[in-house]
């Protein structure tokens, strides 16, 4: 079965500091794709980043950045230089492929607190 | 990229009663989501919704107490049916677009229910 697992369940940093938030997933598929998002006070779920089960490669946005390694089963999440609109809860998602369409499997989320 | 829209953004309602959400893309999707958030948690997938056929449901969850809608391509709703305080939450609609997966969701309902 699959499985997301987001350890932290709350962070607080001060700006400008650096945080990374990690992400844990468990899967049998060998096609199966991850995501970030971020969700904001107002609820509103905003997509950070894809990424699928072939592709390794470290990807940098910004001050965003994201560490997937298959021999982990992890794909993390460095916020570089924290900003205060940075606090949000942040969820790790995976996709599988079913009969009927993908499904998103949520983690549980991490609450990051960036504090001026 | 696709602009979901839902609507009411929030509500308060009595115990008993039924709320009807609404969906809308701006473009054909085959597949339409529904997810619940209760406070605090995760997104849990309700139902899977495809235009022409019946929603398939997530273990936990039942038509009678959440039927879905899928009259078009663009557009479905979400009975939330006999609400109790436990059924508030924010209800999500999602929908992927083609072969971009990206995952699109609306702005979200945020129901009480009193």
């Amino acid at each position: 079965a699959q499985k997301v697992t987001q350890a932290q369940t709350e962070i607080s940093v001060v700006e400008k500091e650096d945080v990374t938030l990690d992400c844990v997933y468990e899967t049998r598929d060998t096609t199966y794709y991850l995501f970030w998002y971020k969700q904001p006070p107002s609820g509103e779920l905003v997509f950070l980043i894809r990424r699928n089960s072939f592709d390794e490669q470290n990807e940098i946005s910004g001050r965003y950045s994201w560490n997937f390694q298959k021999s982990t089963s992890s794909f993390n999440f460095t916020i570089t230089a924290s900003q205060v609109v940075d606090s949000a809860v942040y969820f790790c998602a995976l996709s599988e492929a079913r009969e009927y369409g993908q499904n998103f499997v949520f983690g549980p989320g991490t609450r990051l607190s960036v504090l001026p | 990229s696709a602009v979901i829209s839902q609507k009411p953004s929030r509500d308060i309602c009595q115990r008993g009663t039924s709320l009807t959400i609404q969906c809308q893309v701006d473009s054909q999707v085959t597949m339409m989501f529904w997810y619940r958030q209760q406070p605090g948690q995760s997104l849990t997938l309700i139902a899977t919704a495809n235009q022409g056929s019946e929603a398939t449901y997530e273990s936990g969850f039942v038509i009678d107490k959440f039927p879905i809608s899928r009259p078009n391509l663009t557009f479905s709703t979400l009975t939330v049916s006999n609400m109790s305080p436990e059924d508030s939450s924010i209800y999500l609609c999602s929908a992927l677009l083609g072969q971009s997966l990206r995952g699109t969701f609306g702005s979200g309902t945020r129901l009480t229910v009193v």
